[in-house]
């Protein structure tokens, strides 16, 4: 059983760029969050998607965008990069009428320079 | 709003002693809690949850926790460390059911001498 896969592990950007970055789901689970880890401090909640909507968001600006297609696999998309986006971007999923456990990714790791 | 509190950057623990992590939470309704554990490169696993019901909880490769609603508290607690449990430990908390986004303290760094 395959756990939650992301994809590319590794980018790097310059400022101003755009990155999406790639998540599928552990087999079962229907709803995806997206959290940002900074070098050295907690992961940061982005947002959740379940059912193709956005149900919850953290306190992120609008050049972070995301999508969660059919088949549960969700997109990251971050617009107009700066350098303090440079950061471990994990997926985790969950069922929402599971036990509330996450289940996540090993990230990716992005690079603004 | 909700917040946590690690306290402890670091902590070094010799293999064999016991461990406590202190986690302290700021949450306005009934709190979920959970403390996860990321290794170098990894991604974070669940190592115990509390959503109600006895306040002290079991988790897996030996760890417990204890609820203490009157310390705003869900420390972390393990009788013998081994090498392997050199990590980053991090407490989290949310709501809905556990099933709305988690706010992260900042984590413990965990290094355990020989």
């Amino acid at each position: 059983d395959a756990g939650v896969t992301q994809s590319p592990t590794h980018l790097i950007k310059t400022r101003g760029q755009q990155v999406t970055l790639r998540c599928s789901p552990k087999s079962g689970h229907d709803t995806v969050s997206w959290y940002q880890q900074a070098l050295g401090q907690g992961p940061q909640f982005i947002f959740q998607y379940y059912e193709e909507e956005e149900r919850q968001r953290g306190n992120f600006p609008d050049r972070f965008s995301g999508h969660q297609f059919p088949n549960y696999s969700s997109e990251l998309n971050v617009n107009a990069l700066l350098l303090g986006d440079s950061a471990l971007y994990l997926c985790a999923s969950s069922s929402l009428q599971g036990t509330g456990e996450l289940f996540f990714g090993e990230g990716s790791r992005l690079t603004v320079l | 709003a909700q917040s946590v509190t690690q306290p402890d950057i670091h902590i070094t623990v010799s293999e064999g002693a016991s461990l406590e992590l202190r986690c302290n939470y700021s949450y306005g309704a009934t709190p979920y809690l959970f403390w996860y554990v990321q290794s170098p490169g990894q991604g974070l696993q669940l190592l115990l949850k509390y959503f109600s019901g006895d306040t002290l909880v079991q988790g897996i490769k030996g760890f417990e926790a204890e609820f203490k609603r009157s310390q705003s508290s869900f420390n972390l607690r393990k009788p013998s460390v081994h090498w392997s449990d050199a990590a980053e430990y991090f407490c989290a908390v949310g709501g809905g059911g556990g099933a709305d986004g988690l706010t992260f303290g900042k984590g413990t760094h965990l290094i355990i001498q020989p």
